[in-house]
């Protein structure tokens, strides 16, 4: 089956701790993504990677890092998370750029 | 730059009434419009897209919207809703370099009652 899956779903973690939610698809897909949602504002892109190797910042960097070693992964990194990273993060892939997303289920994460 | 404003954040309705979500974009150039759904504790689903051509798009579960370039909108309609339906619906444009980012609305949380 054709997937985005993410783990893990839930974290609960404390200020400072380093983290890493994982991304893997499937699909042979070039492009991936990981977005933040929040209520009231939607979806924010944080970063995005059109290639193994290439990466790019989305519209709320800060405080994340990514990584593209293989095509398939796409891990997110918060190197000292804090309470305003608390939030729903979605993973998503596409064929490449100009085509529809498909997203993951979601990794619900809570920084205390 | 590019961005999306959904118009209203909350609609409520009443099983089997018609529905409209309505999307405005705000763009220089050539878009690619999308609306994806989310049901509770779900990640989003592509509903439908306009990428060109003809400018009423029919999606999946009997949604459709249209696009209006003169009045930069993509609003969605369904004629006849269920509780099924009920949901949060995002529209979103996707901007950037060879449309690398996917730029979205606020959401609007559409609930159908019985």
């Amino acid at each position: 089956e054709a997937q985005v899956t993410q783990n893990p779903r839930y974290l609960i973690t404390v200020t400072g701790k380093k983290l890493t939610v994982t991304c893997s698809q499937n699909m042979n897909h070039e492009y991936m993504s990981w977005y933040r949602q929040d209520p009231g504002l939607g979806l924010r892109q944080i970063y995005y990677s059109m290639n193994v190797e290439v990466t790019d910042k989305g519209d709320v960097p800060e405080g994340y890092k990514v990584s593209r070693k293989e095509k398939r992964n796409f891990p997110l990194i918060l190197e000292s998370p804090s309470p305003n990273q608390t939030s729903l993060y979605f993973c998503a892939s596409s064929l490449n750029t100009g085509y529809e997303q498909y997203f993951g289920p979601g990794t619900r994460l809570t920084v205390t | 730059a590019q961005s999306v404003t959904q118009l209203d954040s909350q609609v409520p309705v009443f099983e089997e009434a018609p529905v409209e979500l309505r999307c405005n974009y705000s763009s220089s150039v050539s878009v690619y419009l999308f609306w994806y759904v989310q049901y509770p504790n779900q990640g989003l689903q592509l509903l439908l897209k306009y990428l060109s051509g003809s400018t009423l798009v029919k999606g999946i579960n009997g949604f459709e919207a249209e696009f209006n370039k003169s009045q930069t909108s993509f609003h969605l309609r369904k004629p006849s809703v269920h509780i099924s339906d009920t949901a949060e619906y995002f529209c979103a444009v996707l901007t950037g370099t060879s449309g690398s980012r996917l730029t979205f609305g606020e959401g609007t949380q559409l609930t159908v009652n019985p």
